[in-house]
């Protein structure tokens, strides 16, 4: 099966930009969609991005994803940081079989 | 709103069995949809454990397969997850949660607020 990768940490001020990527290592990227998911300290993870690029009604439009199929890789930008976005995010796929993959996850800090 | 909430014992001994149950409430029907399972050892990311249709249909993690069995009752508006044979590595915040697709949430994914299983003598 395929492996998702992330960045394990990325940090960026607030009012700036942030994208955080994942790398499928095996198939293409764009075979199956990519959800994306917001795990704050102590909560349970809610969805962020669902079908590579939808968001769920409740989520802001500062949050957007897309594919790049040049470097097999999804991305979760967020724009306008703030600090309650720190948290970690996690991309998820699945294979021909509907068996889901996560990625390990991504610790966002906003300073 | 729609709520999960998972029980179970917090504490398994070693080769024994794990066993948790969801329960389904605020208006939502175990009825068509799809309903996970999903763990999280401490301080480590998520792993799918598998799903259920309320069908009956099942699709398992491959690395957990042998060990998995997620059953549902629609009478009672309810799912379970047993996990056997468990070991130190089964520790871990066990989530149940509701999704849209088969192949992931969807527009409206409702989780609940986990549960935390260790498994020690």
């Amino acid at each position: 099966n395929f492996m998702l990768t992330q960045p394990h940490s990325v940090s960026e001020s607030p009012g700036k930009t942030v994208t955080i990527s994942c790398t499928r290592s095996s198939g293409s990227i764009a075979s199956n969609y990519v959800q994306w998911y917001q795990q704050r300290p102590g909560t349970s993870p809610t969805t962020l991005i669902y079908d590579d690029n939808q968001r769920p009604s409740g989520v802001p439009d500062r949050f957007s994803g897309s594919i790049d199929s040049s470097s097999n890789s999804a991305s979760l930008t967020i724009s306008g940081l703030k600090t309650e976005d720190e948290a970690d995010y996690y991309c998820q796929s699945y294979d021909s079989s509907n068996c889901w993959v996560f990625g390990g996850g991504t610790k966002l800090t906003v300073l | 709103q729609v709520q999960l909430q998972e029980s179970g014992p917090g504490l398994v001994k070693p080769s024994e069995t794990l066993s948790l149950t969801c329960t389904v409430s605020g208006g939502s029907t175990i009825s068509n949809h799809y309903w996970s399972w999903i763990r999280q050892p401490p301080g480590k990311g998520l792993e799918w454990i598998g799903y259920i249709y309320y069908s009956g249909y099942t699709n398992y993690n491959p690395s957990l397969k042998s060990r998995v069995t997620i059953s549902i009752d629609t009478s009672k508006n309810l799912f379970s997850l047993k996990l056997n044979s468990v070991t130190a590595a089964d520790t871990a915040v066990y989530y149940c949660a509701r999704q849209e697709y088969a192949y992931g949430f969807g527009p409206s994914g409702y989780w609940g607020q986990g549960t935390q299983v260790t498994v020690s003598s």
